[in-house]
């Protein structure tokens, strides 16, 4: 069955960045894109980007534009989101999740808690 | 950027039936029917409760459906039971030729 298991929770401080890691697990890892998505405390969830960890295709959502940067590692079926210069406001949780074409985000990793704070 | 729009809370009691709206003006939501809902309960992975505007992944209960007219899609969920108090979010496309994706703000489910 599809799986999606991410690292950790992770403490940072502003300015610092962050990497989580999501591994895949159950499907042919470079025929899906990954995508990013979090919730920060009391917020909906927001869309952050793509990648496909064949091609290496990757979108950003425009808010994130030179802060996130995704990344695969097909030899080890995992992918990575890095988010630098970190502020509080990056406080939440972020998911990773299988893109599919009509069911948009199929499957979902247990979610990464980030917290930003000095 | 456009916007799903959602009502911000809906309420029912056990038994009763809901619906949920989402609004949006983005070609690839008024023009196809590649909407997905999520069921988001607090600490857990959102999940998959409809894809296509109104088809059941395996596993789904029938108790929740979904519709779609124009720029308006719809999740109704009946026989409300205290499990089903989450918040629910649609999702779509955010353009044409893009798989960029969109949520709606979502929308807190009361089971008073």
């Amino acid at each position: 069955q599809v799986q999606l298991v991410q690292s950790g929770a992770e403490m940072k401080k502003p300015g610092a960045s962050v990497r989580v890691s999501c591994k895949a697990s159950g499907y042919t890892f470079g025929t899906s894109d990954i995508n990013w998505v979090r919730q920060a405390t009391g917020q909906g969830l927001e869309w952050m980007g793509w990648m496909n960890p064949d091609s290496g295709d990757a979108s950003y959502a425009r808010k994130f534009h030179g802060r996130l940067s995704m990344s695969t590692n097909t030899s080890i079926t995992t992918a990575f989101m890095d988010l630098s210069s970190l502020t509080s406001e990056d406080t939440a949780i972020y998911y990773c999740s299988r893109g599919a074409w009509l069911e948009l985000l199929d499957y979902w990793g247990q979610g990464t808690l980030v917290t930003v704070s000095s | 950027q456009s916007a799903l729009t959602q009502p911000a809370s809906v309420s029912g009691s056990p038994g009763q039936s809901v619906t949920i709206s989402c609004t949006g003006t983005i070609t690839t939501f008024t023009t196809y029917n590649l909407v997905s809902w999520y069921q988001h309960h607090p600490g857990k992975a959102p999940k998959l409760i409809i894809s296509e505007a109104n088809k059941r992944p395996s596993g789904i209960s029938d108790r929740f459906s979904g519709s779609k007219s124009g720029a308006t899609a719809s999740l109704t969920i009946s026989g409300l039971q205290a499990e089903d108090e989450a918040v629910y979010y649609c999702c779509s496309y955010a353009d044409t030729d893009s798989f960029d994706k969109l949520f709606g703000g979502g929308t807190y489910l009361a089971v008073l």
